[in-house]
C-alpha cells in the first residue's frame, strides 16, 4: 500500500512551458484535491474531484488543469507556466461522503518557475 | 464559504511547557469535521486531531486536546509537555459535509520548542 504519490518530487520550468504533475493513490478514495503551498499564505486548494469524471474548481485555479478519468489518478496539468506558479504542489486524497475523513497527502512537489 | 483563520503567524514554547494553537473558523453549514494538521521540516503532513462538529465532547489524542467552542467558530490546539519533535507547522482545517465535501485550511503557526 503505497498511500499517495506524486511525481516529480522537484522540477524547474521556463515561462510559458507546459507540464504535468502526476498524483496517484492506491486506497480507493473517492476524494482527491491539489493544493499549493506558499509562505504565509497556507495550503489553498487548487482543483478537486469528488469522483472519476467529476471536478471542480478551488481557491486558486487559475492557469491549472485537471482530469480524473480514473479513481486512482489525478493529473494537475500548468498550461504556460508562469514565475507566480512557483510553489510547493501537494496532492491528497480521503474518502469521500459524509464522516470524519482524513486526507491523506503525498510528499510534494517543489516546482520553480524562472 | 468556509474560512479557516489562524491568527498567530509564530509560537515558541519551551520543552515540557503546554502550549496553545488557536484557530477561528466560518461555516453556513450545521454539521462539519475540524482537523489539526502537523507539518515537519519534511514537509509530509500529519494528521494530530479531528473533531466532529455535532460532538460537544473536545477530543484527545495523548498530548494534543482540542477546545471547540462552537458558538465560538473557535478550535484551539493544545498540546501538553512539548517535545521537540512537536516542532513543526501546525494548520487548522475544516471539511464540509455537503455536496463537495471539500477542505480548507488556515496559513499554519509555526510551532518552535526550545531546549
Amino acid at each position: 500500500n503505497a498511500g499517495v504519490t506524486q511525481t516529480p518530487k522537484f522540477q524547474v520550468l521556463k515561462t510559458g512551458q507546459s507540464m504535468t504533475l502526476q498524483c496517484a493513490q492506491d486506497m480507493n478514495h473517492e476524494y482527491m484535491s491539489w493544493y499549493r503551498q506558499d509562505p504565509g499564505m497556507g495550503l489553498r486548494l487548487i482543483h478537486y474531484s469528488v469522483g472519476a469524471g467529476i471536478t471542480d474548481q478551488g481557491e486558486v485555479p487559475n492557469g491549472y488543469n485537471v482530469s480524473r478519468s480514473t479513481t486512482e489518478d489525478f493529473p494537475l496539468r500548468l498550461l504556460s507556466a508562469a514565475p507566480s506558479q512557483t510553489s510547493v504542489y501537494f496532492c491528497a486524497s480521503s474518502y469521500g461522503g459524509t464522516g470524519n475523513r482524513e486526507q491523506y497527502f503525498g510528499p510534494g512537489t517543489r516546482l520553480t518557475v524562472t | 464559504a468556509q474560512t479557516v483563520t489562524q491568527s498567530q503567524p509564530e509560537m515558541s514554547v519551551q520543552e515540557a511547557e503546554t502550549v496553545t494553537l488557536s484557530c477561528t473558523y466560518d461555516t453556513s453549514e450545521s454539521d462539519y469535521y475540524l482537523f489539526w494538521y502537523k507539518q515537519p521540516p519534511s514537509r509530509q503532513m500529519i494528521l494530530v486531531i479531528r473533531q466532529e462538529a455535532y460532538k460537544q465532547q473536545n477530543a484527545t489524542e495523548n498530548r494534543f486536546s482540542v477546545n471547540f467552542q462552537k458558538a465560538a467558530k473557535s478550535f484551539s490546539l493544545k498540546i501538553s509537555d512539548s517535545q521537540l519533535g512537536d516542532a513543526a507547522m501546525y494548520f487548522c482545517a475544516s471539511r464540509s459535509t455537503s455536496g463537495t465535501y471539500k477542505y480548507i485550511f488556515g496559513t499554519g503557526t509555526r510551532l518552535k520548542v526550545l531546549a
